[in-house]
């Protein structure tokens, strides 16, 4: 079973300009998150799609940060304007929704830095 | 507001021996719980997990113990191997809450030869 696919890897860019990350999740997930981990922390949800609809965007700043899933299977998320403090790696994860209980299972991210 | 806390940053641990990580959480709602394994440039792993209906959840060389009243968790890994280095967060959901995960700060496990 392939996993979850997020690229780019890494992206720089200096601040104030806009950046996209994208993911594809597991084949048949229902569900998708994507999580900020900012260095030295866990991770913090930003969003979570049930198939194309939002189920939680409460974390999300929703001024700069925009995400989007429109066939419910790959997903963007979209930073515009970067401010220095979005500096962290940007984590996709997605989960079956078939039964409760069910774990989440994560891309590699990708690692954002802000000049 | 930390609802889920992983009190120790680090831990070492000599190869073979016990490793014990912890982990304590303040929301009561919470009813499942989720450890992740985490490699330097690598998303976090899934390693086990346990409902709030258990208290102790085993998969080979991993176990996880569950105190409600306590509001604690931790995972057990015996014996220790070299290859179980890494930074462990603790995670945990609500049914009510749609299952969104509160991960902890983690806690960088080394495995000493």
């Amino acid at each position: 079973e392939a996993g979850v696919a997020q690229s780019p890897r890494y992206k720089i860019i200096e601040k104030r300009q806009s950046v996209a990350f994208w993911c594809n999740p597991i084949s048949g997930h229902a569900t998708l998150y994507w999580y900020q981990q900012i260095l030295g922390q866990g991770p913090k949800l930003l969003i979570q799609f049930q198939n194309n609809g939002v189920v939680d965007d409460s974390q999300l700043p929703k001024d700069r940060f925009s995400a989007e899933r429109l066939k419910g299977v790959d997903s963007t998320l979209k930073i515009q304007p970067a401010k220095l403090e979005d500096s962290a790696v940007y984590l996709c994860a997605s989960s079956s929704s078939v039964g409760i209980y069910q774990p989440q299972h994560f891309g590699d991210g990708t690692r954002l830095s802000i000049l | 507001d930390q609802q889920v806390k992983q009190n120790s940053p680090s831990l070492s641990v000599q190869e073979g021996r016990i490793s014990i990580l912890n982990c304590d959480y303040t929301n009561s709602m919470f009813d499942y719980f989720l450890w992740y394994k985490k490699y330097p440039a690598e998303g976090p792993t899934f390693l086990i997990s346990i409902s709030s209906i258990k208290d102790k959840n085993e998969d080979g060389r991993f176990t996880v113990f569950l105190n409600k009243s306590a509001k604690h968790l931790s995972l057990h890994i015996v014996p220790s191997q070299p290859g179980d280095s890494a930074v462990y967060f603790c995670a945990a959901s609500a049914i009510q809450g749609a299952q969104k995960l509160v991960f902890g700060q983690g806690t960088r496990l080394t495995i000493n030869p």
